[in-house]
């Protein structure tokens, strides 16, 4: 079963709005969670490091003030999107890790958002 | 130049055929290798790791050959479920600890 979960699935909004989309790890705790971006035809692209407790790391491009992560507790991440613009319209997954060494990285089932 | 680099495809086989995936990765300080199935409109799902030595599961075959910096991935037997898009995925061990995707092969198996 999932070990990694994520809500909504789809989310439809208007230009201007805010949407939030959840994270949670399932059964483990993840003090490291990781956002990406998915556009159509095109690969999975790091948007974000989530630590919780601590800030969000950002990867180049991304503006922390649009793109906002919350990871208060060890088995929940938030992104929210700021004033959606129909170009944020695209498939966005989070990912956990649990265990050492060699890990799998688990994945939501991703969230996708379309702003009219 | 894109970290890990892979023939976007299509790559349509017919069942029972074999079929390679080929994947460069630019980082040589890239430690871990993984092949992701994704399906549409799915998130990505691990398919195999990928070890030095090679290693097989099933009817898919990983190999990696470091100092090419190339991995690549073999299914024989080719079954209609396998068409999906298989993404050649890296990982730093040290540092950063998110994954580096490639854009994806597509497959389609045609009965």
């Amino acid at each position: 079963g999932a070990v990694v979960s994520q809500h909504p699935s789809r989310v439809i909004c208007k230009s201007g709005t805010s949407v939030k989309i959840e994270c949670r790890s399932l059964d483990f705790q993840a003090t490291t969670m990781f956002w990406y971006r998915q556009f159509p035809k095109q690969s999975l692209m790091l948007m974000a490091t989530s630590n919780e407790g601590s800030k969000a790391t950002y990867e180049q491009g991304v503006e922390k003030d649009k793109f906002l992560i919350n990871h208060a507790s060890l088995t929940l991440s938030t992104l929210t999107v700021t004033s959606a613009h129909p170009e944020d319209s695209s498939f966005y997954i989070c990912s956990a890790s649990r265990g050492q060494g060699r890990r799998e990285l688990f994945f939501g089932e991703g969230s996708r958002l379309t702003v009219l | 130049r894109k970290e890990v680099e892979q023939d976007p495809g299509p790559f349509n086989v017919p069942e029972g055929a074999t079929v390679a995936f080929n994947c460069t990765y630019s980082n040589s300080a890239s430690q871990s290798f993984f092949w992701y199935r994704q399906d549409c409109r799915k998130e990505p799902k691990l398919l195999m790791s990928v070890y030095s030595s090679g290693n097989e599961d099933g009817r898919f075959t990983a190999q990696l050959n470091r100092a090419s910096q190339y991995i690549s991935l073999l299914i024989r037997d080719s079954k209609l479920s396998d068409s999906a898009t298989y993404l050649c995925v890296v990982k730093r061990d040290t540092g950063r600890r998110a994954l580096t995707f490639g854009s994806g092969t597509r497959l389609q198996v045609q009965p």
